[in-house]
């Protein structure tokens, strides 16, 4: 069974600081997918990663993909407010389908 | 061109009653999931669906709850004799084929009372 787990779960950072979210899963994938998601609201895709050494970025995130380590990693540079949410990574399985294995989340705070 | 939409987007439901969602996969879009969204937690994975077709459905109660995605319409979440657990977020997400980016609808809130 592929199990997704990310940390940490809860992160409360100051505005114009760097940190890093990580997203480990157990089973061999090449597609894992970030997604964002405000209170109450539905998930936005971020990134998609294919491949064993993509990096993608866009605005202050980054994201990379490890798939020898099974790790892709979330960066944030220069947190703003604006990007408190929730994030997902999830990583797709299953030749017939691509179905999602969500991690638990990290809940992101920026602080003023 | 229209997201994926999603009704209704709130459903208050008695312990016995049915609960129908509803989803309308973006234009283009032949692929259907359905996910489940407990508080707090992330989303798991019920049911795989193509036009008229289950192509998986191991995440899915195996009592109570069904799917469909018709030829004509949406696709359609159904659950029997709903019970407090199930109440949660059902999200539909689409894709135009087999491996790319899923696109989530806003969701459904189920309350079950």
């Amino acid at each position: 069974e592929l199990k997704v787990e990310q940390n940490p779960l809860f992160l409360s950072m100051q505005e114009g600081k760097n940190y890093t979210i990580y997203c480990n899963y157990s089973t061999t994938s090449d597609r894992l997918y970030w997604y964002r998601q405000d209170p109450g609201k539905s998930l936005e895709s971020l990134f998609v990663l294919l491949s064993n050494g993509a990096v993608k970025q866009e605005g202050r995130l980054m994201a990379s993909l490890d798939t020898k380590a099974r790790l892709s990693t979330l960066h944030i540079t220069a947190a703003v407010h604006d990007l408190s949410a929730t994030y997902f990574c999830a990583v797709g399985y299953n030749n017939a389908g691509n179905m999602l294995t969500f991690g638990g989340g990290t809940r992101l705070m920026v602080k003023p | 061109n229209a997201g994926v939409m999603q009704n209704p987007r709130h459903l208050v439901r008695r312990r016995g009653q049915e609960a129908r969602l509803r989803c309308s996969p973006m234009k283009g879009h032949s692929h259907v999931y359905w996910y489940r969204q407990l508080p707090e937690e992330g989303l798991k994975f019920m049911v795989y669906l193509q036009k008229e077709n289950i192509i998986d459905e191991s995440g899915m109660p195996k009592e109570r709850f069904s799917a469909e995605f018709p030829k004509e319409g949406p696709s359609i979440l159904r659950i029997q004799q709903v019970v407090r657990g199930d109440s949660a977020a059902y999200f539909c997400a689409s894709s135009p084929a087999t491996t790319d980016t899923q696109y989530f609808g806003p969701g459904t809130r189920l309350t079950v009372l």
